[in-house]
C-alpha cells in the first residue's frame, strides 16, 4: 500500500538556525499538506501545494512540491521557540480521499 | 473563527464494552473523517464519508468500528467491543471539499478523545 515517509525523525536546533523536514510518498500525490502539531494539541493545517515543482512561502517557512508529485520539504529559516512541535506531511492518492500522514518530524529549539 | 468541537475529551472504558464518539463538524463542510493516533506516533487514517456514506476506509477500520450521522450536525465513530490496543487519541476532522482536489480544502481538526481502555 501507499507509504509516505518523513526525515528526520527528530530534530534538535539552536533558536535561530535553520530547520528542514523531507517527505516522500511511493505513490503520486494529487496534492500534498503540511499540518503543525504541538505537543497535546492536534493537527492544524499549514498549507496545501497541488502542481509539481510548486514552492510557496509563508512568512519564514518555505514549502516545495517536487517535479514527481512524489516528494516535499518544508523548509524553516531563523527557527523560533514558538516553531517547537511536530511537522507532519499527509497526501491523497490521485482521486482517492483517503489521506496517509507521514510519521512526522518533531522539531526541538534551544533558547 | 468555527471549528470542530469533539465529545468527550477523555473516555475510559471497559475491554469488550462499546464506546461512541461524537463530533460536531464546521457546520459548512461536506466531508468527515476519523483519524487515531497512538501516543507518540503518527496520525492514521481510519475513514472518510461524504453524502450519508464511506467513500474511504483504511485497514484498521474493521467490522468493529461503524460511522454515523444521526442528524444534520453530528458525526459519529462506534467501536463495538473495545480492545486494549484501541487505546489512542481519536480525531474528527471536517472539510468543504474533497481533499484530492486540485484546490484548496485543508481538514480542520477537532480537539480529539483520548480513549482509554482498561
Amino acid at each position: 500500500g501507499q507509504q509516505v515517509m518523513q526525515i528526520p525523525q527528530y530534530q534538535h536546533v539552536q533558536e535561530g538556525e535553520d530547520f528542514t523536514t523531507y517527505c516522500n510518498s511511493s505513490t503520486t500525490l494529487s496534492n500534498i499538506q503540511w499540518y503543525k502539531q504541538r505537543p497535546g494539541g492536534h493537527p492544524v493545517f499549514l498549507i496545501q501545494l497541488v502542481k509539481s515543482g510548486e514552492v510557496k512561502k509563508q512568512k519564514r517557512l518555505t514549502f516545495q512540491f517536487g517535479e514527481a508529485k512524489k516528494n516535499s520539504s518544508l523548509h524553516i529559516t531563523a527557527t523560533q521557540t514558538t516553531d517547537v512541535g511536530t511537522y507532519f506531511c499527509a497526501g491523497p492518492k490521485t482521486s482517492y480521499d483517503k489521506v496517509i500522514f507521514g510519521p512526522g518530524t518533531s522539531l526541538s529549539v534551544i533558547p | 473563527e468555527p471549528e470542530v468541537t469533539q465529545t468527550p475529551s477523555h473516555q475510559v472504558t471497559q475491554m469488550g464494552q462499546e464506546v461512541i464518539l461524537r463530533c460536531v463538524p464546521i457546520s459548512n463542510h461536506l466531508y468527515f473523517y476519523w483519524y487515531r493516533q497512538i501516543l507518540g506516533q503518527k496520525v492514521e487514517f481510519l475513514v472518510s464519508f461524504y453524502n450519508n456514506e464511506i467513500s474511504e476506509k483504511s485497514e484498521i477500520f474493521d467490522d468493529q468500528f461503524s460511522v454515523e450521522r444521526p442528524d444534520g450536525s453530528n458525526f459519529t465513530l462506534k467501536i463495538r467491543s473495545t480492545k486494549l490496543e484501541d487505546s489512542a487519541m481519536y480525531f474528527c476532522a471536517s472539510s468543504a471539499g474533497a481533499l484530492a482536489t486540485y484546490s484548496n480544502q485543508p481538514q480542520h481538526f477537532g480537539d480529539g478523545t483520548r480513549l482509554s481502555i482498561l
